[in-house]
């Protein structure tokens, strides 16, 4: 069973420039969960998804970051402007529901670095 | 004050050896505790999820939590280079609506010496 994708793996950016990520959580999973990891940090929500709704995005800066998961299975972040702070992993993670399972099975994440 | 804290090393021991991992707490809510383990340039894998207090074995791992001083460990047994990697805890309340927000610690850096 093929587990999370996330492209890019990494990116380079300018500050300013915007930025989308991309995910395509495990089949099946109906939550999904984007996290930022910053270096020596562990994981941070930023949002979570119950299939296609936000049902946690309390800790998304929603003034650059945007978000969205069209038909309730792959999902897009995107930055914009980018900041020099916004340089971190970001993590994409799925479970299948809380009524069954609610383990995070994460992806490898796609490194951020803006110049 | 974090509401999780984890030394984050890092730890080198050489291989064979007990490794002892920790994290304290400061949220009583907490109920669900979990470690991961990340490689370098990987996301994190669960290794272990307990509920509540006492202890949970799997294999060469065994995770503990003592509610009571709001404490969680986790030793590794005969360690392998192959462990080496960044552990990671994790913590949750409960809650009748399920996925509560994961809260982590910084991580501990090991390295297992050959």
């Amino acid at each position: 069973e093929a587990g999370v994708v996330q492209s890019p793996r990494y990116k380079i950016i300018e500050k300013k420039q915007p930025v989308a990520f991309w995910c395509n959580p495990i089949s099946g999973h109906n939550t999904l969960y984007w996290y930022r990891q910053n270096l020596g940090q562990g994981p941070e929500l930023l949002i979570r998804y119950e299939n296609e709704e936000a049902v946690d995005d309390s800790q998304l800066p929603k003034d650059r970051f945007s978000a969205e998961r069209l038909k309730g299975v792959d999902s897009t972040l995107k930055i914009q402007p980018a900041e020099l702070g916004d340089s971190a992993v970001y993590l994409c993670a799925s479970s299948l529901d809380r009524a069954r399972d609610e383990t995070q099975y994460f992806g490898p994440g796609t490194r951020l670095l803006v110049l | 004050q974090k509401e999780v804290e984890q030394d984050p090393g890092p730890l080198s021991v050489p291989e064979g050896a007990i490794v002892s991992l920790n994290c304290t707490y400061s949220n009583s809510a907490f109920q669900y505790f979990m470690w991961y383990r990340q490689y370098s340039r990987k996301g994190p894998e669960l290794l272990m999820y307990t509920y509540s207090s006492g202890n949970k074995e799997d294999g060469r791992f065994t995770a503990q939590v003592d509610k009571s001083s709001k404490y969680i460990s986790l030793f590794i047994r005969d360690s392998q280079p192959s462990d080496s990697a960044t552990y990671l805890c994790a913590m949750k309340g409960k809650s009748n609506f399920g996925n509560e927000k994961l809260t982590f610690g910084t991580g501990t850096r090991l390295t297992i010496i050959p």
